[in-house]
């Protein structure tokens, strides 16, 4: 069975930085793209960043460019989200998803989420 | 990069059907064969329900179906169960490997 498992959600002051990780298992992580998605209290589903299966090539939302940093680790089947210059606006529940090609097209498998909350 | 627009709610009777709607552009929802809907039960990872506009996962009961015509998808559920009430996401590619949800609509069997 697909499992992804995120980890390194936490609490976030302003201009502070996060790293996110997201285990792959049950698949064969090098084949897929996989995306981080948020979900911001009382908001809809918003996509984040995106990376191809092999890593070269990586994609953003605007909201989030030259701030955060995705990429992934094929030899540990992990998933990686670099968060830096955090602002109140990204407090969230970060998803790892799976894609269900080799670049960005739309995801089948999400993991359970991980938090990140901002604090005063 | 504007999220796709869904109604915020959607309800109906154990066993009638009910269709959910999903607006986007000529440049993601209308421009590519690429819309997915999700399922998300609070506290719970979503679940993909369609993709690829009309495919079904396997698992997926073929209560569940999906269209679309221009810009506009849709989530139908026929035969409606209790256990089918929770939030509902689209999504479609939007090109240069972008990909944009929608606001979701919680669907409420009555």
């Amino acid at each position: 069975d697909v499992q992804l498992l995120e980890s390194g959600g936490g609490f976030i002051q302003p201009g502070g930085s996060l790293r996110l990780s997201c285990a792959a298992s049950g698949f064969t992580f090098s084949t897929y793209a996989m995306s981080w998605v948020r979900q911001a209290p009382g908001k809809g589903l918003e996509w984040v960043s995106g990376i191809s299966s092999s890593g070269i090539s990586t994609y953003y939302a605007d909201s989030v460019k030259d701030r955060f940093t995705i990429s992934r680790d094929n030899s540990k089947n992990t998933l990686y989200l670099q968060m830096n210059s955090l602002r109140a606006e990204d407090t969230a529940v970060y998803f790892c998803a799976k894609d269900t090609r080799s670049s960005p097209r739309g995801v089948d498998y999400w993991g359970q989420g991980t938090l990140v909350t901002f604090s005063s | 990069q504007s999220a796709l627009t869904q109604p915020p709610s959607a309800s109906g009777s154990p066993g009638q059907s009910v269709t959910i709607s999903c607006t986007g552009t000529s440049s993601d929802v209308g421009g590519y064969n690429y819309v997915s809907w999700y399922q998300r039960h609070p506290g719970r990872a979503p679940k993909l329900m369609i993709y690829e506009v009309s495919q079904r996962p396997s698992g997926v009961p073929d209560r569940f179906s999906g269209s679309k015509s221009g810009n506009t998808a849709s989530l139908t559920v026929s035969g409606l169960q209790a256990e089918d009430e929770a939030d509902y996401y689209c999504s479609s590619y939007a090109g240069r490997n972008n990909l944009v949800f929608g606001g979701g609509t919680k669907l409420t069997v009555l």
